[in-house]
């Protein structure tokens, strides 16, 4: 199974900052499929991202992911209120798909 | 919009097991694959396998391999994920969640099972 490995666990920052979450991982990734999610209490997760750089129907264009291989990286570009959650990233190219640990965006 | 929508909360004792099920509308069920995936308190997500109905395939994550059955009921649009040989460890929320294709992410959820395993 591909492992991925989010970082940092969680990050501080105060709204209009930018937040920059790194996923990594254990081997490469084909055509790019990685996913990004975002979960907020007591809620089931959102699609943010997939293919590792397109955003899904919706999703605000402060938001946008890069990479490829074995290094991806979703990117806040400024921080709303509402941004503050907790986000994960998977990857589905493989038979056995698998989820990051996540990372934590708290208010600073 | 498909439009998942799951059983209800259970508690089970340690030992026995637990079947959440997961109706599809809106649609073509056999169209897409539905995964199932848990989530601990406090804890992250953790896929546990998923379905491609219109094939009967299964693929399960090693983890849970021989303790969970997926299987489809493609005259009602229903998954179900069955888990066996609970332990506490497997309290959690259990959601399915669907993808459009084989190589394509999860972007329709459930609102999520809460399974209790408690003596």
């Amino acid at each position: 199974e591909i492992v991925l490995t989010q970082s940092p666990g969680t990050l501080s920052l105060s709204p209009g900052e930018r937040a920059t979450l790194s996923c990594r991982a254990s081997q490469s990734l084909s055509s790019s499929y990685l996913a990004w999610y975002q979960q907020k209490p007591g809620q089931a997760p959102t699609l943010l991202i997939y293919g590792a750089s397109t955003r899904a129907t919706g999703i605000p264009d402060r938001f946008s992911g890069s990479g490829s291989g074995t290094d991806f990286t979703l990117t806040i570009s400024r921080l709303e209120p509402e941004d503050f959650a907790v986000y994960y990233c998977q990857q589905y190219g493989s038979f056995l798909l698998t989820f990051g640990g996540g990372t934590k965006v708290q208010i600073k | 919009q498909v439009h998942l929508v799951q059983s209800g909360a259970e508690v089970k004792k340690p030992g026995s097991s637990v079947k959440v099920s997961c109706k599809a509308s809106g649609d073509t069920f056999s169209r897409f694959t539905l995964s199932w995936v848990r989530q601990a308190p406090g804890q992250g997500l953790e896929w546990m396998g998923r379905i491609i109905p219109i094939l009967g395939m299964t693929n399960y994550a090693q983890k849970f391999q021989g303790r969970v059955t997926i299987t489809a009921d493609r005259s009602t649009s229903t998954a179900y994920m069955e888990l066996s040989s609970l332990r506490s460890e497997d309290t959690a929320v259990y959601y399915c969640a669907r993808s459009s294709g084989t190589y394509e992410p999860t972007n329709s959820w459930g609102q999520g099972t809460l399974v209790t395993v408690s003596s």
